[in-house]
Formats: structure tokens, sequence, C-alpha cells
């Protein structure tokens, strides 16, 4: 059994479309980290979520860690093809336990 | 600082052969991990550090697998006796603690034939 689910698997878009991936848990988690992973190379960090209800914005991201600390998403407006990835969640459960992770959403941008 | 490192970025090996791994974490991160990574999964914890005590060893982490951390600086993993299920991306990341975020490197894929 997966500790944290993310949907969908995989999702392919027009460019200038909006998405959002989800991330959930039956576990609580101290916090929830989001990764993207290109073809090749080790996960790249983009944010990390602690408080409940916390809501934090890159550029065109926007990230939501739910109230119970259980679940988390990941908003993209107007996706270009340069997010195309592996978009991974992370959390840790308690104190210091290493990072879980999900299986990932891979996304895809068309031009 | 450049990151973090890991050498080799590529291993072909014939099963039975042993392998090493070498991971250069950024110099203030006191924290270290190594994950594994198959095709279609997200990465999968297999050992940490934190200087150069080892702290937590995955159950995926079978007697064929070791790694040390001298002097709580670079860190090496061995695998010995390789066999095919051990194909994988090695990643290693480092971290000041687990709510700050990883730094990964780019990982050593491993083939074996």
């Amino acid at each position: 059994t997966q500790l944290l689910e993310q949907s969908p698997q995989f999702l392919s878009i027009q460019e200038g479309e909006n998405l959002t991936v989800y991330c959930n848990s039956s576990s609580v988690f101290s916090s929830l980290q989001w990764y993207r992973q290109e073809p090749g190379e080790g996960p790249v960090l983009l944010v990390t979520v602690v408080t409940g209800g916390e809501v934090k914005k890159l550029k065109r991201l926007t990230f939501q860690f739910g109230d119970a600390r259980k679940d988390s998403s990941l908003h993209i407006t107007a996706a270009q093809p340069g997010d195309t990835g592996l978009y991974l969640c992370a959390g840790v459960r308690q104190g210091n336990t290493p990072l879980v992770f999900g299986k990932g959403t891979r996304l895809s941008v068309i031009a | 600082d450049t990151g973090v490192s890991q050498d080799p970025r590529h291993k072909i090996t014939k099963r039975g052969q042993n392998v090493t791994f070498r991971c250069d974490p950024i110099s203030e991160h006191n924290r270290l991990y190594w994950y594994r990574q198959t095709l279609g999964q997200g990465p999968e914890f297999l050992t940490y550090f934190q200087n150069e005590a080892q702290l937590e060893k995955s159950r995926l982490l079978s007697d064929r697998f070791s790694a040390e951390r001298p002097k709580g600086s670079f860190s090496t993993l061995e695998i010995q006796r390789t066999e095919q299920g051990d194909s994988a991306m090695y990643l290693c990341a480092s971290s000041f603690s687990q709510n700050y975020g990883y730094t990964f490197g780019s990982g050593t894929r491993l083939t074996v034939v």
C-alpha cells in the first residue's frame, strides 16, 4: 500500500490550459514537499508546506496543504511546455523520519 | 558550493560483480540520504546518515548493500554480488533537516546485465 497516493498518474494537456494534481494519504504529515523531476536527473524541490490549510504560490504554481495535513494539491495556471516533467509529492510523517515519496504525476504539456 | 555530486552517472556491470557509488553532499548539510528509483516509481528510501552516524536503514537494504559516511562528509553505497533486480537509479540527497527539503544529486544509473 502506497502511503502517498498521487493522481492522476499521467496528464497530457495543451499549452495554456490549467491543471491540478493531487496527493492524498490517510496519514498525518508534519510537512509535505513537492518536487519536479526531469528524465535522467534527480528531483528538484519546488516548495515545502508545513501548516494545515497553508497556500503557497510560486509564479504560476499554487500549492495547498489540507487542513488535516493529510493531503496536498498543486495547481498550474496557463501550463507551458517547460512545465513538462514528473511531479512528486513527499511527506515527513513525524520527527526525523526520512521523506516518503508518492509515485508521481507525469505531466506533458504540448505546444 | 556546486550542490550534491554523484559519481559515476552511469554504471553497467555484470551480474555478480560488486559496485560502489559515491556521493558528495552540500558541505553545510549534516544529513545525507540514499534513495533508489525504478521506472514509473517515486524514490524509495534506503538509508540515511546524520553526520557520520547511520540512523536508519530500510528493509529494502539487503545484506548485499552497505553504506558509509566516514568523517561525516562524502558517502559511499556498495552493492555486492549485484543482481538484475538491482538495476535502478540510485539517488543521493542532503539537507539541514527533513522539513527544509532535500537537495538531490543527478543520480547514478545502474544497469546489471
